[in-house]
């Protein structure tokens, strides 16, 4: 069975700090990793994907994947208060219409 | 651009009442289209997907059921609900093909009383 791992936080960083999302997944066959911030009682919002090795920036937000490790990592920079929410990572596999979610991490950005 | 529509955004039910959610698309033609449950303190789970008009993919067996009448609307019904039912419905799409980001709708609370 597919998995994906997330540690469920809290994770608390002050303001203007560097914060660090992780996710391991089990099925080495996958090949595409999203990952997806969720408000409160809010929908999840797509924020970055990544298909290939090493890392992709846009704007404060880095994704970083090793599929060698079956890891996928997300930084923000830069943390700002807006951006307490929970991240979810996703995960499918090849040519697949199913996304496999963790349970994601619950950030919190203290001013 | 695309937008995705879902309704109604709370819905209370008692236990053995029909359920039926929309949820439609705008701006895209032949998306992929699901249907996922999130429980409290519970992941994402998908419920159904679908690659067009008629074609539905069950993942979960249990009471609900989905259809596609039309390209870029999907419907999520329940002939009589459960207890158990109880969640936050979220409808997403994507682009055709697999490996594909997905977007959410705004999701439905719903309760089952």
């Amino acid at each position: 069975q597919k998995e994906v791992e997330q540690n469920s936080g809290p994770l608390s960083v002050p303001e203007g700090a560097i914060a660090s999302l992780n996710c391991t997944y089990s099925d080495r066959g996958s090949q595409s990793f999203f990952w997806y911030r969720q408000y409160s009682g809010k929908s999840p919002e797509l924020i970055m994907f990544i298909y290939s090795n090493g890392d992709k920036e846009d704007g404060r937000f880095t994704a970083q994947l090793n599929k060698a490790s079956q890891y996928v990592s997300l930084l923000i920079r830069d943390s700002q208060p807006s951006d307490s929410a929970t991240y979810l990572c996703a995960v499918t596999g090849a040519g697949s219409y199913q996304l496999t979610f963790g349970k994601g991490t619950k950030l919190s950005v203290i001013p | 651009s695309q937008t995705i529509h879902q309704w109604p955004a709370t819905l209370v039910q008692p236990v053995g009442s029909p359920l039926s959610l929309e949820c439609t698309v705008e701006g895209t033609s032949n998306p992929n289209l699901y249907w996922y449950r999130q429980a409290a303190g519970r992941g994402l789970q998908l419920l159904f997907y679908s690659v067009g008009i008629g074609q539905i993919s069950s993942e979960v067996p249990q009471n609900l059921s989905a259809s596609r009448p039309q390209d870029r609307q999907f419907i999520l019904s329940s002939k009589k609900l459960l207890l158990s039912d109880s969640g936050f419905y979220l409808c997403a799409w994507s682009t055709s093909g697999g490996n594909q980001p997905q977007h959410f709708g705004d999701g439905t609370r719903l309760s089952i009383l």
